[in-house]
């Protein structure tokens, strides 16, 4: 079975540090990847999707991926309260676009 | 752009009446909108693949009898959840593809449906 995994957490990390949040994959001819954040009681929003092999920064955020390693990883630089919530790792595995989504992080900030 | 809206945002129900979501892409078209359920706690599960034109298709363990999917329009799919009962009771986001590019999915508001 296809599948994508998340630590749970919970993630704590002080004002300002850095959270680093990891996701392996099991379909090695996956070739889209996608981090999501999710407020509680709130839909998922689109934080930034990773295509190729290496790092890809937008601001604060910077998703890294290793296909070899089945591995896809999102930095949080300057964490900041807002950013408490729980991020969700989501992967094209299939045909037709459909995600997979895995269990997702929480994440909490402490000021 | 790439914005998602959903209609209701949240409803309550008695037991045994009909339900209807609508998931709206507004600036932009979209030929394929997904339908998930989530329940507290848990991460998103795909209830449907929705696709303008033609039939859904649901994933394994999907009542597509008791959710019915209509994708009517490039800008509007419709989910029924048809006799509802309690067990029904959850957080249901639609997505659509589209916007800038052909693989990325935005996610509408989300509807919490309580069923009585």
């Amino acid at each position: 079975q296809k599948e994508v995994e998340q630590n749970s957490g919970p993630l704590s990390v002080p004002e300002g540090a850095i959270a680093s949040l990891n996701c392996t994959y099991s379909d090695r001819g996956s070739q889209s990847f996608f981090w999501y954040r999710q407020y509680s009681g709130k839909s998922p929003e689109l934080i930034m999707s990773i295509y190729s092999n290496g790092d890809k920064e937008d601001g604060r955020f910077t998703a890294q991926l290793n296909k070899a390693s089945q591995y896809v990883s999102l930095l949080i630089r300057d964490s900041q309260p807002s950013d408490s919530a729980t991020y969700l790792c989501a992967v094209n595995m299939a045909a037709g676009n459909k995600l997979t989504f895995g269990g997702g992080t929480r994440v909490l900030v402490k000021p | 752009g790439a914005v998602v809206s959903q209609h209701p945002s949240w409803v309550i129900c008695k037991s045994g009446t009909s339900v209807k979501i609508e998931c709206r892409s507004l600036d932009f078209q979209a030929t394929t909108m997904f339908w998930y359920r989530q329940f507290p706690k848990q991460s998103l599960m795909l209830m449907a693949t929705s696709n303008e034109g033609s039939k859904a298709t649901y994933e394994q363990g999907v009542e597509k009898d008791k959710f019915l999917i209509n994708h009517a329009s490039l800008t509007l799919s419709t989910l029924t959840v048809t006799s509802a009962h309690p067990e029904d009771s959850s957080f249901y986001i639609c997505s659509a593809l589209g916007g800038d590019t052909t693989d990325t999915q935005y996610f509408g508001p989300g509807t919490r449906l309580t069923v009585l």
